[in-house]
């Protein structure tokens, strides 16, 4: 079966500052990667995706992921974070139809 | 309102009482998901279809759980006699297509509080 990894649990930054949201991921096949975004009290909502091609991969509100298949990772970068961009951040990896998540990032963006 | 919509957004259920969550998808979207995400955890998968049919169950924690969607669209996750530990929000998703690497919009999730 395969898994994903958040190896942050939270991350405080401080607003303007870049920002990484780690993400490795354990299969032996072919995978499609993807970022949710949550914010409180709302359901997900897709930031990007990874099914081939470029490495990397760009999505919404500025956020990019980049694609590492000898690393066995997805690790999501903002260059430039705002107060709006505090939310939970979930990585998750496709399997058969369902997806499987990790344990998730809270992104806290201080002014 | 095009998204996936879910009722009712909060439950509070007694201990031993049955209760039945609503999804919605969006109109067209053939296959329909059920996640629970527990406080602190991300969603864990529970349950597919794919129009009417349950291709996938195999995420669901026990057979006091049991969901359907009978003409392919509006579907209803129902848990009897909960427990303390069916506390969670469960999310609802739906996507266009059967392909794996479709993408899922999720409605805003069900909070259900056993007590």
């Amino acid at each position: 079966a395969q898994s994903v990894t958040q190896l942050d649990s939270q991350v405080p930054v401080f607003e303007e500052a870049p920002v990484e949201l780690r993400c490795n991921y354990s299969s032996s096949v072919s995978v499609y990667l993807f970022w949710y975004v949550q914010y409180p009290n709302q359901g997900l909502q897709l930031l990007l995706k990874y099914l081939s091609g470029s490495t990397l991969v760009k999505g919404i509100n500025g956020f990019e992921a980049e694609f590492n298949k000898s690393q066995t990772s997805f690790h999501l970068r903002k260059p430039s974070v705002h107060i709006s961009d505090t939310a939970e951040y979930f990585c998750a990896v496709s399997e058969t139809q369902k997806l499987v998540f990790g344990k998730g990032t809270k992104l806290t963006v201080n002014p | 309102g095009a998204g996936v919509s879910q009722s009712p957004r909060y439950k509070v259920a007694k201990r031993g009482q049955d209760v039945a969550l609503r999804c919605d998808p969006i109109s067209g979207h053939v296959s329909l998901f059920w996640y629970q995400q527990a406080l602190g955890q991300g969603p864990e998968f529970l349950t597919y279809f794919q129009n009417e049919a349950q291709l996938d169950k195999s995420g669901l924690p026990s057979d006091r759980f049991f969901a359907e969607r009978p003409e392919g669209s509006v579907s209803t996750l129902k848990i009897q006699r909960t427990q303390q530990e069916d506390s969670a929000v469960y999310l609802c998703a739906s996507s266009l297509l059967v392909l794996t690497q479709e993408t899922q919009y999720f409605g805003p999730g069900t909070r259900l509080l056993v007590l």
